[in-house]
């Protein structure tokens, strides 16, 4: 059983334009959610987190929304660097370390 | 700071044998987690240690195990491999974990082929 959902395997944009990647959930009791970039052959790595008491969390080009009524939440990347190509994990806990992930999403920027 | 680290990277092993994987966490973290990631599916919880005491389990066969020593450093066995045991093993450490909001920090994984 998903519990976390990221329902695109892969986008396309192009380079200065926003990407805009998204994740459901299905626990309401999940209060605490990750975003992880992920290169071939290397571990995941963290980018960015959001706690249930916010809606919003930012970090230079890096955004992460939360619509808890939705159980949605997204990250948008702006402006979008070749570099950002990657595939990108949402994950979410509801407490303590026993994190849910999604299938991923493979972004392509496009010079 | 050094990351996450895990050994061996690559593993080749046959059906009924049995693997141990090792992670050495970062230098502080007290929590240790592994994850298993197959082709097609998100990375799947395996277990969580903290303290030498699995805090946590996810939905896996007994045949999956593992121990934390007490420098945090972290194993994880599997016993009776089977051909869907192929996947990239990760591991992860954080600070604690407790609702302290600490993300994981993932090592770079091992790579574990059954044939």
């Amino acid at each position: 059983d998903q519990q976390v959902k990221q329902n695109s395997p892969s986008l396309s944009v192009q380079e200065g334009r926003i990407s805009i990647l998204n994740c459901d959930y299905t626990n309401s009791m999940f209060d605490y959610f990750l975003w992880y970039k992920k290169y071939p052959a290397e571990g995941p790595t963290f980018l960015i987190s959001i706690s249930s008491i916010k809606d919003k969390n930012e970090d230079g080009r890096f955004t992460v929304f939360l619509n808890k009524s939705a159980k949605h939440l997204s990250l948008h990347i702006v402006p979008s660097q070749p570099g950002d190509s990657a595939v990108y994990f949402c994950a979410a806990s509801a407490g303590g370390n026993q994190f849910y992930f999604g299938t991923g999403t493979s972004l392509t920027v496009i010079p | 700071k050094a990351g996450v680290t895990q050994t061996p990277r690559y593993l080749i092993k046959t059906r009924g044998q049995q693997v141990t994987l090792s992670c050495s966490p970062i230098s502080g973290h007290r929590s240790v987690s592994w994850y298993q990631q197959t082709p097609g599916q998100g990375l799947q919880f395996l277990f969580e240690y903290f303290s030498e005491t699995q805090r946590n389990k996810g939905n896996f066969p007994g045949r999956f195990s593992g121990r934390q020593f007490s420098n945090s450093r972290s194993e994880m066995n599997v016993s009776t491999l089977e051909l869907g045991d192929s996947a990239l093993y990760l591991c992860a450490s954080s600070l604690d974990g407790q609702g302290d909001g600490s993300p994981l920090h993932f090592g770079n994984g091992t790579r574990l082929t059954v044939t």
